[in-house]
């Protein structure tokens, strides 16, 4: 099972609406969690990185929290545009001596105008 | 490099072919990931390296897949006898050992298996 698990899968939303996707994992001991995003044919790239004492950091039209009691994370992406269209990487850190990371399989966005 | 280097960016290659994909991470970074990306679907862990570590080998699918990393640096990523299900595109990121440095990521294979 993998440690990191991302809703939806896929979501469509229209152009200047708002939309949330959500981060739940299991990875322990945690050292950070960061949204990624992937447009189609590059590499991911960095949006936010939380720490364990962070509960909320913003991008932008983009804003992350983290619980980390519940192990959740959601990325809200704010009065969407058709550049929004992408996929949305949840990776999480593991607090050890390796630093391991976990990705989630990704949210992927549909903007619509 | 500046950044994460993956060669080749394309490749065609007949079905049963072996290929070899490579990897230039950042100077200095001593992680190393690899991952494949089938149309439509998530990142699917492949292999990680770390420092003088043995590498976590989990998310290799067959034994025709194998990598390595010379020297702690450049990784390649092999593939034997290649089948129609290997099309995907591989993408290679590297991170340094401190916790709050992200990783970054090359821009990937993209392998056609015909």
């Amino acid at each position: 099972k993998n440690q990191v698990e991302q809703s939806p899968q896929s979501l469509i939303i229209l152009e200047g609406k708002n939309c949330t996707l959500q981060c739940n994992y299991t990875v322990s001991p945690f050292s950070n969690l960061r949204w990624y995003k992937q447009d189609t044919g590059r590499g991911p790239v960095s949006l936010t990185i939380m720490t364990f004492s962070e509960n909320t950091k913003s991008n932008g039209r983009y804003t992350a929290t983290l619980d980390a009691d519940t192990k959740q994370s959601s990325l809200h992406i704010t009065a969407s545009q058709l550049s929004d269209s992408a996929s949305y990487i949840c990776v999480v850190r593991e607090n050890t001596g390796g630093f391991k990371t976990i990705f989630g399989a990704g949210t992927r966005l549909f903007v619509k105008a | 490099g500046a950044g994460v280097s993956q060669s080749p960016s394309n490749k065609v290659t007949e079905k049963g072919k072996d290929v070899e994909l490579r990897c230039d991470p950042i100077s200095g970074h001593t992680a190393l990931y690899w991952y494949r990306q089938s149309l439509g679907q998530g990142l699917e862990f492949l292999i990680y390296f770390q420092g003088n570590s043995a590498p976590d080998k989990s998310g290799l699918p067959s034994d025709r897949f194998s990598a390595e990393r010379t020297g702690g640096s450049v990784s390649t990523l092999t593939i034997q006898r290649t089948q129609q299900e290997d099309s995907a595109v591989y993408l290679c990121a590297s991170s340094s050992d401190v916790a709050s440095h992200g990783y970054t990521f090359g821009s990937g294979t993209r392998l056609t298996v015909v």
